[in-house]
């Protein structure tokens, strides 16, 4: 079945730098990748996806790209803020039954 | 449009006890996905359900676990005779088709003393 990989598994950053967040996956059938961000007592909410026909796509601060060949895709948050901080996850649906199957997330903390 | 209601949020039992999830979909979603998350940990996948068929519970414990969406009503997530291991994040998630994208409830943390 799918596996998804993440790293880092934390990462710092000043407020104002930009925050990467790269993941693969091991399914080349998967066609849907989204990204989840969830805060502390709470359950995830969706920030931005991308479907397999597609390359990269940008939404204000927050982009994602997809390079189907290497089966990665990445996410790029620009212009960090304080608000940014939280657990970030991403996600392929693929498999058997087209199930989402989620990586082990990015703990990003934004330092004022 | 009400999100995905997930209740109780907070659910204590003691060992051997059974323990019931319930999750109500979105409005006109008929796909629930059922995750477990440990702290400081991932969500695992553990079932997908359509109304009132299993598609997938590979994920989801042969023994003492069960899962169901019926035609009326929520689904329920049960897991009979819980032991201290069951502690943990229980997630619901809805789609409107298989195509869509997952909207996530704020989960049930049950506790097993």
């Amino acid at each position: 079945g799918e596996n998804v990989e993440q790293h880092p598994s934390t990462l710092s950053v000043q407020e104002g730098d930009s925050a990467v967040i790269k993941c693969t996956y091991s399914d080349s059938a998967s066609n849907y990748f989204p990204w989840y961000k969830q805060e502390l007592g709470k359950g995830p909410q969706l920030i931005i996806d991308i479907r397999s026909n597609v390359g990269e796509k940008k939404d204000q601060r927050i982009a994602v790209t997809l390079n189907k060949t290497a089966k990665h895709f990445s996410l790029h948050i620009t212009e960090t803020q304080p608000e940014d901080s939280a657990v970030y996850f991403c996600a392929a649906r693929g498999g058997t039954y087209d199930k989402v199957i989620f990586g082990p997330g990015t703990s990003l903390s934004v330092i004022p | 449009n009400a999100g995905v209601m997930q209740n109780p949020r907070h659910l204590v039992r003691r060992r051997g006890q059974e323990a019931r999830l319930r999750c109500s979909p979105m409005k006109g979603h008929s796909h629930v996905y059922w995750y477990r998350q440990l702290p400081e940990e991932g969500l695992k996948f553990m079932v997908y359900l359509q109304k009132e068929n299993i598609i997938d519970e590979s994920g989801m414990p042969k023994e003492r676990f069960s899962a169901e969406f019926p035609k009326e009503g929520p689904s329920i997530l049960r897991i009979q005779q819980v032991v201290r291991g069951d502690s943990a994040a229980y997630f619901c998630a809805s789609q409107d088709s298989y195509n869509s994208p997952l909207h996530f409830g704020n989960g049930t943390r049950l506790t097993v003393t």
